[in-house]
């Protein structure tokens, strides 16, 4: 079947630190990946997307690879600010179909 | 004025009572949904419709109906609410054949107790 894991957190970083969020995926065909982002009390916000293999999607200093060979799509960002302090989600939507699969999310805490 | 809202953003209820929650959106797409969100689970999907016309159950639709009232309009009901259906609800959308794809784009979510 079709499913999402990430990375445990929470992630506790220092301001200006590298972030990666692991993420790998089980689908067949060709999935499209997302990273979704839930700030404190709202909901999800699409960060970021990739529709096929080798694509790299990026906003607001992230980005994530497509990579069908490890089945994986990390979320990296060079300097983290304190702003960036929410839950990150992972998801997939399985070819063909347009239902979001969700990994559990990870909480990533930034500090001053 | 945001484009996808729910009503109500919070609610207590007791066991055994009917609930409903509603959602609406602007965006103009045909396709919505209903998550429910529990720590440390992600989100699960209960009910999607793809039209007015069109239901499907999700993953998690036992003790949960919904109603597609116009394209605009896509309710969630708890007809006998149970403790363990406490959780964070989210309504979606998404148009897979405009320029966004299949992103789906989610309301601020309604969080609802049930004791």
């Amino acid at each position: 079947g079709n499913s999402v894991t990430q990375m445990e957190g929470p992630v506790t970083l220092s301001e200006e630190a590298f972030l990666t969020i692991n993420c790998t995926y089980t689908a067949t065909g060709y999935p499209s990946l997302f990273w979704y982002v839930q700030y404190p009390g709202e909901g999800l916000q699409l960060l970021l997307k990739a529709t096929k293999a080798d694509d790299k999607g990026s906003n607001k200093g992230f980005e994530a690879t497509y990579r069908k060979e490890t089945t994986s799509f990390h979320l990296e960002k060079g300097s983290v600010q304190v702003s960036d302090s929410a839950v990150y989600f992972c998801a997939l939507t399985p070819d063909g179909y347009n239902k979001l699969i969700f990994g559990a999310g990870t909480r990533l805490a930034v500090h001053p | 004025d945001a484009d996808v809202t729910q009503t109500p953003r919070n609610r207590i209820t007791k066991t055994g009572k009917r609930i409903m929650l509603e959602c609406s959106q602007t965006k103009g797409h045909d396709r919505m949904y209903w998550y429910r969100q529990d720590p440390g689970l992600g989100l699960q999907l209960i009910y999607y419709s793809f039209d007015v016309k069109d239901i499907n159950k999700g993953e998690i639709s036992d003790g949960y109906s919904v109603s597609r009232q116009a394209q605009a309009k896509f309710s969630l009901s708890l007809e006998s609410a149970i403790p363990n259906q406490t959780a964070l609800y989210f309504c979606a959308t998404s148009d897979p054949g405009g320029p966004s794809g299949d992103t789906q784009y989610f309301g601020p979510g309604t969080r609802l107790t049930v004791l």
